[in-house]
C-alpha cells in the first residue's frame, strides 16, 4: 500500500459526460502529479500540483482540468468524453525533502475510466 | 527533451533464469534521476529503485540488481533466479529536479517491458 488513495477505482459512463477523479496523497506530500495510461499513448504525465498550485501541465487537453485543494486532495475533472478517453488514470504523490534530495513519486492505485 | 526507451516490448522466460530489462536513456540535463516501477496484472504502480545522476554505484536488492552506466546512458534491470511472481510490466523512468520546491518534475516512462515467467 502505498499510502495514496484514488477514488473511485472503476467508472464506466458515456460519451459526452463529465467525471471527476479524486486523489488523496501520502500525509505529508504537497506534490500531486496525474498520469492517464492509455495502451496506444502508454504512461503520459497529465500535470503537477504542489502545496494547491499549479506547478506543470503536460499532454493535458482542453476539456481536463485540475485542482489541489487546501487539505491536498486534488480532483481530475474530464469532461464532454469521449471514446478515446477510456484510459487509467493515475496520481502519485512525493515529498519534498529538505534537504535538497528528490524523494520518489508513490503512486495510488489508479482510476479505470470507461468510455461506452 | 527527456527519452526513455525500453526497446524488449515482451520477455518471457522459465522460473530460475536471469532476466535483464533493458534501459536507455536520453537527457540533456546534468543531473537527473531514473526510476523503475513494476506493474503487475492487478494494475498498479509499484516504486522499486531511485538512483540520482551523481551516484553510479550499481545496487543489489534481494534477487534484484540495477547497472548504472552513465557512458551508455543506461540503467538496466537484472532479475536473478526469477519467479512466477515476478510477472508483470516494468517500466523505466526519467525525472529532472524542480529546484524551487526541493522536488521533481514529471517521470517520462519508456513503454515497458511485459515479462512473463514460466513455472
Amino acid at each position: 500500500d502505498s499510502g495514496v488513495t484514488q477514488t473511485p477505482k472503476h467508472l464506466i459512463t458515456a460519451t459526452g459526460q463529465r467525471v471527476t477523479l479524486r486523489c488523496s496523497p501520502r500525509s505529508g506530500d504537497l506534490s500531486v502529479y496525474w498520469y492517464q495510461q492509455s495502451l496506444d499513448q502508454g504512461l503520459q504525465f497529465l500535470i503537477h500540483y504542489y502545496n494547491g498550485e499549479e506547478r506543470a501541465k503536460g499532454n493535458i487537453l482542453e476539456r481536463f482540468s485540475a485542482q489541489q485543494f487546501p487539505d491536498l486532495h486534488s480532483e481530475l475533472n474530464l469532461s464532454s468524453l469521449e471514446l478515446g478517453d477510456s484510459a487509467l488514470y493515475f496520481c502519485a504523490s512525493s515529498v519534498v525533502s529538505s534537504g535538497g534530495v528528490y524523494n520518489e513519486q508513490f503512486f495510488g492505485p489508479g482510476t479505470r475510466l470507461t468510455v461506452l | 527533451a527527456q527519452k526513455v526507451t525500453q526497446a524488449q516490448t515482451e520477455i518471457s522466460v522459465v522460473e530460475k533464469e536471469d532476466v535483464t530489462l533493458d534501459c536507455v536513456y536520453e537527457t540533456r540535463d546534468t543531473t537527473y534521476y531514473l526510476f523503475w516501477y513494476k506493474q503487475p496484472p492487478s494494475g498498479e504502480l509499484v516504486f522499486l529503485i531511485r538512483r540520482n545522476s551523481f551516484d553510479e554505484q550499481n545496487e543489489i536488492s534481494g534477487r534484484y540488481s540495477w547497472n548504472f552506466q552513465k557512458s551508455t546512458s543506461s540503467f538496466n534491470f537484472t532479475i536473478t533466479a526469477s519467479q512466477v511472481v515476478d510477472s508483470a510490466v516494468y517500466f523505466c523512468a526519467l525525472s529532472r529536479p524542480d529546484l524551487s520546491i526541493q522536488g521533481a518534475q514529471k517521470l517520462v516512462f519508456g513503454q515497458g517491458t511485459r515479462l512473463t515467467i514460466n513455472p
